[in-house]
């Protein structure tokens, strides 16, 4: 069962463009939706995160979009460069004590120089 | 400032061996997770501890058991080793258990482990 889905599966997004991500949810009790960025042969990072009384967040060139009756949140990457090129996961949790994150399957970015 | 550290890099095993992987948290965070991420997919929990208790557990069979010690690194064993255990495990530290902007998970580089 797959709570948390992901899309696209990768992007191909020209220099300066803007690269753009999507994850819906089931879950209506998560409550805690961050994004994480992942180079090859390194952890995932924490890139930017959203609760739902928030519509919107924004950080540098990093902007998650919230729809809480839509139960979906979207990555935005404004003048997209080619040191984003990673891959990129949606996520989700209840910031609960014992609960886990619940990660989507990730969008392999890659920016064209 | 040292980041989460895993141990070994990569392992290769066989079908049916065990396999211990360690993790060291950053400096002060007590809570330790693991996770099995299998190429091309996002992570997947297998366990949550804190101050050296079980705080959650994934869905992955008995084969999988990890422990914290009192200096807060962790180990996780799999034991009888299947060919579909091959995957990167990842280790996260955080301050205390749960999730939010006050208690970020922070990520290891992994453990890559192939069984043939």
């Amino acid at each position: 069962q797959q709570q948390v889905k992901q899309s696209p599966q990768s992007l191909i997004v020209q220099k300066g463009g803007i690269s753009i991500i999507n994850c819906a949810y089931e879950n209506t009790a998560f409550d805690y939706f961050p994004w994480y960025q992942q180079f090859p042969g390194k952890g995932p990072a924490l890139l930017i995160a959203i609760r739902p009384d928030v519509s919107e967040k924004k950080e540098g060139r990093f902007t998650i979009s919230f729809n809480k009756s839509a139960k979906q949140f979207s990555l935005h990457i404004m003048d997209s460069q080619p040191g984003d090129s990673a891959t990129y996961f949606c996520a989700a949790s209840r910031r609960n004590r014992d609960d886990k994150i619940i990660f989507g399957k990730g969008t392999r970015l890659h920016i064209l120089p | 400032d040292a980041g989460v550290t895993q141990s070994p890099t990569h392992l290769i095993k066989t079908r049916g061996q065990h396999v211990t992987l360690r993790c060291s948290p950053i400096s002060g965070h007590k809570s330790v997770s693991w996770y099995q991420q299998v190429l091309g997919q996002g992570p997947q929990f297998i366990f949550q501890y804190y101050e050296k208790e079980e705080r959650g557990r994934g869905n992955f069979p008995d084969r999988f058991s990890a422990r914290q010690f009192p200096n807060y690194s962790s180990e996780l064993n799999v034991n009888a080793l299947l060919l579909g255990d091959s995957a990167l495990y990842l280790c996260a530290s955080s301050l205390v258990l749960g999730q939010g902007a006050d208690n970020e998970q922070f990520f290891g580089p992994g453990t890559r482990l192939t069984v043939l």
